[in-house]
């Protein structure tokens, strides 16, 4: 299986900050990466598609980027309501396998 | 518009099998490209695929749950369902189904459904 090591599990940011959130695979997976946004007590909402494209309806002060076997998630100016848990999904491969998960809080 | 709607047990017994149906709208189950997948999230932890299934049959299987699970589908009715044989306290979590687009790997997602395995 391909293993996603994300990091950080969790960070504090303030308002305004620029956040960075990274998944690291085990092996090649190509840009099939999505990152997900899940808020507490509901269910994952996709943000980014094919690591680098922005979902529907998503603020773009969100974005994704790739460096060799690293993906990013980047918030480029933090807002209250980006509070929540962010997860990666590699589905280059079966199984899909996604990151331990980050919460991010605001400070 | 999408959406998707998870039901099962709420509270089962180990070594019992547990029964779920995903009941959706807005796309259907018989068009090219389409599939319903199943993740669980045990409370406080990460998120686990465990399951998809595709228009034309296609089944692919979390091997971490060795033959535990089977996937299936009405397309006529628009529900997809999961099984899963002789459950214990590990399978405790929230399930959720989820769509699989043509763009996007679960693209939409349903409210989820609790699920407590206990004695």
């Amino acid at each position: 299986d391909i293993q996603m090591t994300q990091s950080p599990s969790s960070m504090s940011a303030s308002l305004g900050d620029r956040v960075t959130i990274t998944c690291q695979a085990s092996q090649d997976i190509g840009n099939n990466l999505i990152w997900f946004q899940q808020k507490p007590g509901k269910s994952p909402r996709p943000m980014i598609y094919y690591a680098t494209n922005l979902a529907n309806g998503v603020p773009s002060r969100f974005s994704g980027s790739r460096s060799g076997s690293d993906y990013s998630l980047t918030i480029s100016s933090l807002e209250s309501e980006d509070m929540a848990d962010y997860h990666c999904l590699q589905y280059k491969q079966y199984p899909p396998t996604f990151g331990s998960g980050t919460k991010l809080e605001i400070k | 518009q999408v959406t998707l709607k998870e039901s099962g047990p709420g509270i089962l017994q180990p070594s019992q099998t547990l029964s779920l149906t995903c009941t959706f709208s807005g796309f259907s189950l018989s068009t090219y490209g389409m599939g319903v997948g199943w993740i669980r999230q045990p409370s406080g932890k990460g998120l686990e695929w465990l399951a998809n299934i595709w228009w034309d049959d296609d089944k692919y299987y979390n091997p971490s749950l060795k033959n535990r699970l089977t996937i299936s589908k009405d397309t006529s009715n628009n529900q997809a369902f999961l099984k899963i044989t002789n459950v214990d306290t590990a399978d405790t979590a929230t399930y959720y189904c989820a769509r699989i687009g043509t763009r996007v790997l679960f693209d939409y997602w349903g409210q989820g459904v609790m699920v407590t395995v206990s004695s």
